[in-house]
């Protein structure tokens, strides 16, 4: 069955240092997620990809944050410059289209230093 | 806030029990997904509940919807020690393309 994947599935990184989170969704799919869970708390919404362009993000996806589909099947989420308060647990997630259900991949544990 | 909450916030039962879990949002919506997270891992999407559907069933998942009342609610029946997880509901909005998280139902099933 096909499935979203992340790599790396941890990152430890130092403050102010860049990261690129990778995330290869399923294929046919045509949305695209990225959210962020700090420990223990809920899931939150980060950004939504359509047609090659942000169709949506939240406040918390600042000017430090942003997405890229480089090719037909990597999307990347960018962090420009590190803050303590990026550590969390980020997933993406991808659907076929619009009122369907998201597939999330495993995450990827960033722990900024 | 558009986001929804869960109650209980923590639920502990015996194996075979039922555990139900309750979802409440806020805005008008497409349709509501319940996810289950296992300790420090991702998000396994259980099932879909459409706005124009009040009831729905998956294997031992039974999931109901209000929405004039603007609640969900999961059902697991029989439940098993591989159940142990926190159950998130996600609601997709009618207008715009975020998915809003609760906080969450911590479930733990006592083997």
């Amino acid at each position: 069955e096909p499935e979203v994947t992340q790599t790396p599935s941890h990152q430890v990184t130092q403050m102010g240092q860049e990261v690129i989170l990778r995330c290869v969704p399923i294929s046919n799919h045509l949305y695209f997620y990225w959210y962020r869970q700090i420990l223990g708390q809920k899931v939150e919404f980060l950004v939504s990809f359509y047609n090659n362009e942000i169709s949506e993000k939240s406040e918390i996806f600042d000017d430090q944050f942003s997405v890229e589909r480089p090719d037909g099947s990597n999307f990347t989420l960018k962090i420009r410059s590190t803050k303590l308060e990026d550590s969390a647990m980020y997933f993406c997630a991808s659907r076929v289209g619009r009122a369907l259900a998201q597939y999330f991949g495993p995450g990827t544990r960033l722990l900024v230093l | 806030s558009q986001q929804g909450e869960e109650d209980p916030q923590a639920l502990s039962i015996q194996e075979g029990e039922n555990a139900t879990m309750n979802c409440s949002y806020k805005t008008s919506i497409n349709n509501l997904q319940w996810y289950r997270q296992n300790s420090g891992r991702g998000l396994v999407h259980l099932i879909l509940i459409r706005s124009n559907e009040r009831e729905k069933h998956s294997g031992r998942l039974r999931v109901t919807l209000d929405t004039s009342k603007k609640s969900s609610s999961l059902l697991i029946t029989a439940s098993r020690a591989a159940d142990t997880a926190s159950y998130f509901c996600a609601t997709d909005p009618y207008t715009g393309n975020q998915f809003y998280f609760g906080t969450g139902t911590s479930l733990t099933v006592i083997p």
